[in-house]
Order: C-alpha cells, then structure tokens, then sequence
C-alpha cells in the first residue's frame, strides 16, 4: 500500500533562518507531488507541483522553492524565512492526471517563524 | 483562473442532515471533489463528481451541476465525529493543479 511520509511534525524556526521540509511517498511510482500551505482556520494554497524528476511548477511567487531529486521525494526550502511564512505545510501526492485525481495527504508540518 | 465559494460556518444537530455548498468559477472543469479535515489534521478525499448528478458514499453524498457551476457535499445521520471542515476542490484544464476552497467549518451539537 502507499504511504506518505512527511517531517518534521513542527518546527519554530527564527526570522531569516534557512528552511528544508522533506516528503516521501512509498509504494507508488511517478507520483504527481504537492506542496500546500493552510493559514490557520483558512483553505489550502497551493505553492508548487511535480509532475516528474526535476519538474517542478511554482503557484505562488516568494521566497520559497521546492526541488524533486528522486521520484518520491519532493523537499520544499527557503534561504530565509520571513514571518509571513509561518503555517501549516502539507505535502501530498495523486497518480495521473485524469480520472478522480484523488490527493493523498502527509501528516503536515507545523511551522512557526518567530 | 479558478475561485471556489463556500460557507465559512454551518452548524446542525446530531442526528440532523446538513448540506455544505460551493460554487466555483473555473477557466475548464475536470471535476469537483471533496474533503474533510479534522483540527490538527491533514484532509482526507471524501468524494468526486465529474458528472452531473448525485453520488452516495454511505452517509455522505455529493452532488454536482456543471450548468450552474455548484455542487454540495450532503452528510447525513450527523455524528459529533463529523466536526470538521469541509473543503470543494476543483482540478485544472492541465489535470494536475487541484485549487481548495476557503473551506465550511461544521459544528454538530449534541
């Protein structure tokens, strides 16, 4: 079966501190991979998709960038974050890009720049 | 470009039926689904509709009119459990982009 691994659960990370979130998908291959970001009690923002290795489309112009260095891995990063950055990060992952496109969702991190 | 509307709050009774709206607005349609995300947690795929019509999923239904460009997520038998947010979704021309709604907090009461 397919699971989806994403760390850490939270992270407080200062102003101007670099940042690096890691997902992981098992048991499928050439998953289609997200990146969302959820402000607290609002919906999800999409900031980047992968639809393959080194493929990555960027949603949101910022001070984020995500790279795919293997088919299920996809790592989201910043150089240096602003407060601004601070919510919930949610990786996800579908096969396809017809049918149901059904979205499976990681656990989320939890990031609070202070 | 795509934007959704929903409620931001519904609130019923356990028992009760309950039915969360959305319409969107969309450059080309590929379908609307629906998710449920609990506080703390991460959404979970509660149904899809391509077609119009209605599709049953135990006590959750949906359904979907693509003329009027709405659709709703019906939950029946309400369960405390059911406490959520309840979030439409809709996919890009493209296939690969799925955008969220603001999101429908419910509140069921005992």
């Amino acid at each position: 079966s397919q699971t989806i691994h994403q760390w850490p659960a939270t992270l407080v990370q200062p102003v101007g501190s670099p940042l690096s979130l890691e997902c992981t998908v098992e048991g499928t291959s050439n998953p289609n991979l997200y990146w969302y970001r959820q402000a607290a009690g609002r919906g999800l923002q999409l900031l980047f998709y992968s639809v393959g290795i080194g493929q990555i489309s960027s949603e949101v112009p910022q001070n984020l960038s995500a790279s795919r260095p293997q088919d299920r891995q996809f790592i989201l990063s910043s150089k240096k974050l602003l407060l601004s950055d601070s919510g919930f990060y949610l990786c996800a992952w579908s096969v396809g890009g017809g049918g149901t496109q059904k979205l499976f969702f990681g656990s989320g991190t939890q990031l609070s720049v202070l | 470009g795509q934007s959704l509307e929903q409620p931001s709050e519904v609130t019923a009774v356990e028992g009760a039926i309950v039915q969360i709206n959305c319409t969107y607005q969309t450059s080309g349609f590929y379908g609307l689904s629906w998710y449920q995300q609990h506080d703390g947690g991460a959404p979970t795929f509660l149904s899809y509709n391509a077609l119009d019509g209605l599709e049953e999923t135990g006590r959750f239904s949906s359904f979907l009119s693509r003329s009027d460009s709405y659709g709703y997520l019906l939950l029946q038998e309400l369960q405390m459990k059911d406490s959520a947010s309840y979030f439409c979704a809709v996919r890009d021309t493209g296939g690969f982009k799925t955008i969220f709604g603001a999101g429908t907090r419910l509140f069921v009461k005992a």
